[in-house]
């Protein structure tokens, strides 16, 4: 199965400032990945898929970027409601797989 | 609008099995392509992909508990089953069902797990 490991674990940043946050995949998931955002208590939601796309929705501070095994969510000036986690998933081979997350913490 | 609702126990003891049922509203398998799946995460854990079952009654399972689930679907419903058997306390988890849309031209997005539903807590527990 393919295994996404997304870096940092933790990221402290404060409203205003720019995240950056990686996900690799163990081989080429060409352009099917999206990520995830899920708030404490909440169930996920959609942010981005084939990896630019926004969701119906998602502000234009949240961006994407990458192909094959190397992918970016880059959130340009976070909010308060921004600090959360996230999770990329890959649709390229069976079985569907996520990343273990990114906590987005206020520093 | 669509939402899902996921339904079933919320504590199962050590080697029973596990039915959830998820209820859908504001799509039908008689969409091509539509797919209902189901996601769980254990309690500060990540994600974790389980099952998948499309309009046409294909299905799909995670290789890793494949002996344990089977999917199944109640058209006429609008609903979807998850059974899983020989429940371990590893099992313990939130339990979501989501939603995979049908058609990339009316919705570019449907290739992907949106909405889910709000998810069922299940422990597994003597």
């Amino acid at each position: 199965e393919i295994v996404l490991t997304q870096s940092p674990v933790t990221l402290s940043l404060s409203p205003g400032e720019r995240a950056t946050l990686s996900c690799r995949a163990s081989q080429s998931v060409s352009t099917y990945l999206a990520w995830y955002q899920q708030k404490p208590g909440q169930a996920p939601r959609l942010l981005i898929y084939d990896v630019s796309n926004r969701a119906t929705g998602i502000p234009a501070r949240f961006s994407g970027s990458g192909s094959g095994t190397d992918f970016t969510l880059t959130i340009s000036s976070l909010e308060p409601e921004d600090f959360a986690v996230y999770y990329c998933q890959q649709r390229s081979k069976w079985p569907r797989t996520f990343g273990q997350g990114t906590k987005l913490e206020i520093k | 609008q669509i939402t899902l609702k996921e339904s079933g126990p919320t504590l199962v003891k050590p080697t029973q099995t596990l039915t959830l049922t998820c209820t859908f509203s504001g799509f039908s398998f008689s969409t091509s392509g539509v797919g209902v799946g189901w996601i769980r995460q254990p309690p500060g854990k990540a994600l974790e992909w389980l099952a998948l079952i499309y309009w046409d009654d294909d299905k799909r399972y995670s290789p890793s508990l494949k002996s344990r689930l089977t999917i199944t679907k109640d058209t006429s419903k609008n609903q979807v089953v998850l059974t899983m058997t020989n429940m371990d306390p590893v099992d313990t988890a939130t339990y979501y069902c989501v939603h995979r849309g049908g058609d990339v031209v009316v919705e570019p997005s449907s290739n992907w797990f949106d909405p889910w539903g709000q998810g069922t807590l299940v422990t597994v527990s003597s």
